[in-house]
């Protein structure tokens, strides 16, 4: 059974970095087929997606985001990592790291989700 | 802002069907960009309920199903019970641009 599992600050300063981590159980992030996302939910709101890190290390993030996001794959911890830098309010949310089957193209692993303050 | 427009809220009572539309630009929804659904009651995490429009993973009751048309995706409920009070999101991958994009949300409301 795969488990995802978020850790990180639940509070972070404006314009400081955001780190999250996600501990995978059960798969490996060196698996192919899969890319490593994370998404998120600001209080209220809708599913916003942040990126993806493949199984070979390439990235794909929200345009929106523009060059704040930093993803990682960290294969000796089976984790894998985001950063958002220079942060504001506006990034206060419920962040998700999820598993993406790539030949399905949905994110069919969900970890529980944990909340992250921009204050 | 979503390329993915949704109801903001739908509603239905016990036994009832409910259709939930996503419609998009014509490069989000098509036979390259598959169309996938999640179910999120409140407090929990999303979880997938249709993944390639139609398809449902083990586990989920065969009265949610999906289908497209043109540049609309459908998800319908049927034989709505309780349990399935929920907001409800589509979802689809941009090839051209090797990205995501969520729908804005459907509150379904089991009268």
């Amino acid at each position: 059974q795969v488990h995802l599992q978020e850790s990180g600050p639940g509070l972070v300063k404006p314009s400081e970095t955001l780190s999250l981590t996600c501990t995978v159980s059960g798969d490996s992030v060196s698996s192919g087929g899969r890319y490593w996302t994370w998404i998120r939910q600001p209080p209220g709101k809708g599913l916003e997606w942040v990126g993806y890190i493949s199984y070979s290390g390439s990235t794909s993030h929200n345009p929106s985001l523009k060059s704040r996001v930093t993803m990682s794959l960290h294969t000796s911890k089976n984790q894998f990592s985001l950063k958002l830098s220079s942060v504001t309010a506006a990034d206060t949310a419920v962040y998700y790291c999820a598993r993406v089957a790539i030949a399905a193209r949905a994110f069919n692993i969900w970890g529980q989700g944990t909340m992250v303050t921009v204050s | 802002q979503s390329a993915l427009t949704q109801p903001p809220s739908v509603s239905g009572s016990p036994g009832q069907s409910v259709t939930i539309s996503c419609t998009a630009t014509a490069s989000d929804v098509g036979s390259y960009n598959p169309v996938s659904w999640y179910q999120q009651p409140p407090g929990t995490a999303p979880k997938l309920i249709i993944y390639e429009v139609s398809i449902r993973p083990s586990g989920v009751p065969d009265r949610f199903s999906g289908s497209e048309s043109g540049n609309t995706a459908s998800l319908t409920i049927s034989g709505l019970q309780a349990e399935d009070e929920a907001h409800y999101y589509c979802s689809s991958y941009r090839s051209s641009s090797t990205s995501y994009v969520f729908g804005t949300g459907t509150k379904v409301t089991v009268l």
